[in-house]
């Protein structure tokens, strides 16, 4: 099976842009959908972009999603960046229906 | 609405067995892949298994086959995890959700089971 590999962390300020990088060990990133989700202390995690680039209902389009396949990772950024962004943010993808996670980033803000 | 409402925190001793549930509502429960996920203390999620709710069948990651067993009763709609005996490395969250097999989608997600095992 693949690994996907995330910063460990990552920082910036309030009102800047900020991508998180995912990217994948084996087999092309353009094969399967990526997912990505923020994780807030003490909650379970949510999605804030599913199918490599689809918003969920209610989040932000200060968040958007993309894939490379160049560099075989897709990337997630956050613009105008808020405290609130603050959290953990793990992609996700799958082979053969069997999930894989990114190790996750810490997003400081 | 869709929600997965998941059993409350458990604190078992080694050795000792578990099945936690995950009780869903508010769509076709067959229609749908249950996944599980695990987080252990300050850690990353980690995939651990899904399972078909219209015949049970199942898809463990490697790391998990043989130490947990997920079920699913169809007439009341809800998952389980368990396990035969328990160790202390196995003290985590553990999430279930909806899966969307067409895209790998975990979606919405259970509130998380708290387990803890400690002598």
């Amino acid at each position: 099976n693949f690994m996907l590999t995330q910063p460990h962390s990552v920082s910036e300020s309030p009102g800047k842009t900020v991508t998180i990088s995912c990217t994948r060990s084996s087999g092309s990133i353009a094969s399967n959908y990526v997912q990505w989700y923020q994780q807030r202390p003490g909650s379970a995690p949510t999605t804030v972009i599913f199918e490599d680039n689809q918003r969920l209902s209610g989040v932000p389009d200060r968040f958007s999603g993309s894939i490379d396949s160049s560099s075989n990772s897709a990337s997630l950024t956050i613009s105008g960046l808020k405290t609130e962004d603050e959290a953990d943010y793990y992609c996700q993808s799958y082979d053969t229906n069997i999930g894989v996670f990114g190790g996750g980033t810490k997003l400081t803000v | 609405e869709v929600q997965l409402v998941q059993s409350g925190a458990e604190v078992k001793k080694p050795g000792e067995s578990l099945r936690i549930s995950c009780k869903t509502s508010g769509y076709y429960f067959t229609s749908y892949w249950i996944s599980w996920v695990r987080q252990m203390p300050g850690k990353g999620l980690e995939w651990m298994a899904m399972i078909d709710p219209t015949d049970s069948y199942t898809k463990y990651s490697p790391s998990f086959q043989g130490h947990v067993t997920i079920s699913a009763d169809k007439s009341i709609s809800t998952a389980y995890l368990q396990w035969s005996s328990l160790k202390a490395s196995d003290t985590a969250m553990y999430y279930c959700g909806r899966y969307y097999d067409s895209s790998g989608h975990i979606y919405p997600w259970g509130q998380g089971t708290l387990v803890t095992v400690s002598s």
